[in-house]
């Protein structure tokens, strides 16, 4: 069964700063791969998806993640964050094998930016 | 833009009661799902449903829980005696697609007491 691994549970860090937020998942033959964003209250919201195709994958709001097949990560980063960043981020996989099944979900990110 | 709806927004029931949430999926979506998160923790999957009947469930889904496509528009997770520890955020998703993303809906945040 496929797994998610998100290291870190809170990452501070500074408005105007890079920050990276680490994903590891359980390997497989082809992967579907999806960050989400969670603000305060609210439902998920998809930042970007890697389905095929190029390896950098850009989203909203100026994030970008890297799938990286040989160390089964696909870390989110983004050069410069603001204080409207600050929300919890998930990462998920599904299998590509499979099709869209089902997501499984990493235990999630909490990203505070602060001034 | 089409989105998927979740109502209500916040439920509220007692021990033992039997609880429906409701979903309106995108219209031309054919695969449903229902996710639940409880609260501080990651998001879970419950159920996937497609072609009137379901795909996959997890583990959490046991006999207390159902889901229904009763209209064709609608799709509803039903509680049959909800335990205190049913308490969390529900969400539902669709998509239209195998290897298409799922869209999100706002959630249902259901309190047990």
């Amino acid at each position: 069964a496929q797994s998610v691994t998100q290291l870190d549970s809170q990452v501070p860090v500074f408005e105007e700063a890079p920050v990276e937020l680490r994903c590891n998942y359980s390997s497989s033959v082809s992967v579907y791969l999806f960050w989400y964003v969670q603000y305060p209250n609210q439902g998920l919201q998809l930042l970007l998806k890697y389905l095929s195709g190029s390896t950098l994958v850009k989203g909203i709001n100026g994030f970008e993640a890297e799938f990286n097949k040989s160390q089964t990560s696909f870390h989110l980063r983004k050069p410069s964050v603001h204080i409207s960043d600050t929300a919890e981020y998930f990462c998920a996989v599904s299998d590509g094998d499979t099709g869209f099944q089902k997501l499984v979900f990493g235990t999630g990110t909490r990203l505070l930016v602060s001034p | 833009e089409p989105e998927v709806t979740q109502t209500p927004s916040h439920q509220v029931t007692q021990m033992g009661q039997e609880v429906i949430l409701r979903c309106v999926p995108i219209s031309n979506h054919l695969y449903f799902y229902w996710y639940r998160q409880i609260l501080g923790q990651k998001v879970e999957f419950l159920v996937s449903f497609y072609n009137n009947e379901i795909s996959e469930k997890s583990e959490i889904f046991d006999d207390q829980f159902s889901v229904e496509r009763p209209d064709g528009s609608n799709f509803t997770l039903k509680i049959r005696s909800t335990k205190l520890e049913d308490s969390a955020m529900y969400f539902c998703a669709s998509n239209p697609d195998r290897g298409l993303e799922a869209f999100f809906g706002q959630g249902t945040r259901l309190t047990v007491v």
